[in-house]
């Protein structure tokens, strides 16, 4: 089974601080989806990263895919009280019929 | 586009009983996921229909099944509710079956006494 471990696994800041969450494992991965989760609502896809060491941007958001597609990060510039919620990546399993999902990161930003 | 609607959007049952959850996906999507999604576990995958006809299924026991109707609207049931299965159960549509972007639903909040 291919784990996604995410980490950290709480995070709270002031509004305007930067920030970064990462997404590992041990195994490779074909591509990694990024979701964010507000309360309430079901996970909403942010972005999808395909290629080794892949950059995305997303207005104040910027993913990245490993070089070795085992692990991938999003970092978050400026964070708004708007960018609260709960940030989940997710991959593949291993036999490529479904997703599996990491255990996720809940983060907070105070205004 | 209308987006992935799920009935009812809480529910409380004791323990013993069954519940019957309902998912109707984006239009023109076929697939249809369940995933259950608990402080303790995170997201689990539960099941994937397409066209009908169950594709995927997670790790979980029998008491969980579901179903896929022609218009690819999706039930999913519990039965013998155990206090363990307290969660919120999260339907996603996408266009094919496998690891595509899923399109989830609001959630189904059941809670077992």
């Amino acid at each position: 089974t291919q784990l996604l471990e995410q980490s950290p696994q709480f995070l709270s800041i002031q509004e305007g601080e930067n920030l970064t969450v990462y997404c590992n494992s041990s195994s490779v991965f074909s591509s990694l989806q990024w979701y964010r989760q507000e309360p309430g609502e079901g996970p909403v896809l942010l972005v999808t990263v395909v290629t080794g060491g892949e950059v995305k941007k997303l207005k104040r958001l910027t993913f990245q895919f490993g070089d070795a597609r085992k692990d991938s990060s999003l970092h978050i510039t400026a964070a708004q009280p708007g960018d609260t919620g709960l940030y989940l990546c997710a991959g593949p399993s291993g036999s490529a019929r479904q997703l599996t999902f990491g255990s996720g990161t809940q983060l907070t930003v105070l205004p | 586009k209308a987006g992935v609607t799920q009935t009812p959007r809480y529910l409380i049952k004791t323990r013993g009983q069954q519940v019957t959850l309902s998912c109707s996906p984006i239009s023109g999507h076929r697939s249809v996921s369940w995933y259950q999604q608990t402080p303790g576990q995170g997201l689990q995958f539960l099941f994937e229909y397409f066209s009908e006809t169950q594709r995927n299924k997670g790790n979980f026991p029998g008491r969980f099944s579901g179903r896929q109707f022609s218009n690819s609207r999706s039930e999913m049931n519990v039965s013998t509710l155990e206090l363990g299965d307290s969660a919120l159960y999260l339907c996603a549509s996408s266009w094919g079956t496998g690891p595509h972007e899923q399109f989830f639903g609001p959630g189904t909040r059941l809670t077992v006494l």
